[in-house]
């Protein structure tokens, strides 16, 4: 079992704001990153603690954290967003690192 | 730029190991963590494991102890991740990852350990 819990689906309609949690205890002492893939492709860095996004991955996307929750916001979502969104941090003892389950975002 | 190019698929027997390489370039091999991350089919991302690639040390998830050894050529800026005694659930895509403060900001294209007897 996942120490850090996300939904397994979401959806947003094109151009509207979708936000995906990660709840977890690790997380109120550690950040979240967060990564995008697509099928077929090796997982992607969008955004890890703090609003630091890589080069080349547009503003629309924003995280923050709330107690035990990360969350990831897709602001004006759009179709190459659809993907599967997983959260990432360690664990409760610091030691590991360990992955959310997974969301997968359908953009309609 | 950064780059990891990994090996290519393989298929295997229950019961033997197999060994996936990360080849690094574009930095220095050993200022970054590498991680290990595999996803079975149709399934999350699993973390398998972290090496440092400067003193060669590693922690691995409790899930695969003594099942995996993480190691490193730093005379070929090459990571490898062994994993012994297949079994049809380690049917799944490898990835190694490099770290910066913890976030793995670049991955490899992954490969595909296929176990089949």
């Amino acid at each position: 079992s996942s120490e850090l819990t996300q939904d397994p689906a979401v959806s947003v309609a094109l151009g509207q704001t979708v936000r995906i949690t990660c709840q977890g205890d690790s997380l109120r002492n550690y950040y979240a990153s967060w990564y995008q893939q697509k099928p077929g492709q090796a997982p992607v860095l969008v955004i890890s603690g703090k609003n630091n996004r890589p080069s080349g991955i547009p503003d629309r996307f924003s995280d923050s954290t709330s107690g035990n929750t990360a969350s990831l916001t897709i602001t004006g979502a759009q179709a190459e967003d659809e993907a599967d969104y997983y959260c990432n941090s360690r664990d409760s003892s610091g030691n590991f690192w360990v992955f959310g389950g997974g969301t997968k975002l359908t953009v309609l | 730029q950064v780059q990891l190019v990994q090996s290519g698929a393989e298929v295997k027997e229950p019961g033997a190991s197999v060994k996936v390489s990360c080849k690094a370039s574009g930095y220095s091999l050993t200022n970054f963590y590498m991680h290990w991350v595999r996803q079975a089919p149709g399934q999350g991302l699993e973390w398998m494991g972290i090496l440092n690639p400067s003193g060669g040390s590693t922690t691995y998830a409790q899930k695969f102890q003594g099942r995996v050894t993480l190691a490193r050529d730093k005379s070929t800026t090459t990571v490898y991740m062994e994993l012994s005694s297949l079994r049809s659930e380690d049917t799944a895509v490898y990835y190694c990852a490099r770290a910066t403060q913890g976030v793995f900001d670049y991955w490899g294209q992954g490969t595909l350990v296929t176990v089949s007897s």
